[in-house]
């Protein structure tokens, strides 16, 4: 099984700010990461797939980047609404694995 | 829209089995395959297999082998999902959640379900 090893766990920020959230896989996925956003009282939501694509909807302000093993979810100017955890998924392969998860709280 | 409405939260005995349910709404129900995924604290997210509600075809993930059965109503536009011989590990929250086309790279899920909670205790 593909190995995602997330990162940071836990991140603290401002609104205003700009943040980075890491995610590896133990061997390569080619481009096929997916981001997610979870929120309390909410579904969870597909923000990016094919490591750069945003999902219809998505704010111009998340951006993903990476292909292989190495990839970086980053939100640029945080706004009030993004404040959630963040899972990566590997949609390469079978069995489909997610990372461990990145609480982003406000500061 | 799309919706996924699961059903509600689960309290059952060790040993026992339950099954939950995820109706799907707001488009063709026997296109899209329907995965389901479990999230426990700190252990993450866990994807158990799929199963596509158009032929009844299912995957599963190795792990859930003889644990998870999956199965769909065309009629209802609903799919279920068994867990059987039920112990405390079993104790998590259970997604359902579509994949938004079939062919290979395109497993990422662009619709999931609120989740359902399942308690296995005596």
């Amino acid at each position: 099984d593909v190995q995602m090893t997330q990162s940071p766990s836990y991140l603290a920020a401002s609104p205003g700010e700009s943040v980075s959230i890491s995610c590896k896989a133990s061997k390569s996925i080619n481009t096929y990461l997916a981001w997610y956003q979870e929120k309390p009282g909410k579904t969870n939501k597909l923000l990016i797939y094919s490591g750069s694509t945003l999902q219809s909807g998505t704010p111009s302000r998340f951006s993903g980047s990476g292909s292989g093993t190495d990839f970086t979810l980053t939100i640029r100017s945080l706004e009030p609404e993004d404040f959630a955890v963040y899972y990566c998924q590997q949609h390469n392969e079978y069995p489909l694995t997610f990372g461990s998860g990145t609480k982003l709280e406000i500061k | 829209q799309v919706q996924l409405q699961q059903s509600g939260a689960e309290l059952v005995k060790p040993g026992s089995s339950v099954k939950i349910s995820c109706k799907a709404s707001g488009y063709t129900f026997t296109s899209y395959d329907m995965h389901w995924i479990k999230q426990q604290p700190g252990n993450g997210l866990e994807w158990i297999g799929w199963i596509y509600p158009g032929n009844g075809n299912t995957k599963y993930n190795q792990k859930f082998n003889g644990k998870a059965t999956l199965t769909a109503d065309k009629s209802s536009s609903t799919a279920y999902m068994q867990l059987s011989s039920l112990t405390s590990e079993d104790s998590a929250v259970y997604f359902c959640a579509r994949v938004a086309l079939r062919y290979y790279g395109s497993y990422y899920f662009d619709y999931w379900g609120q989740g359902v909670m399942v308690t296995v205790s005596s």
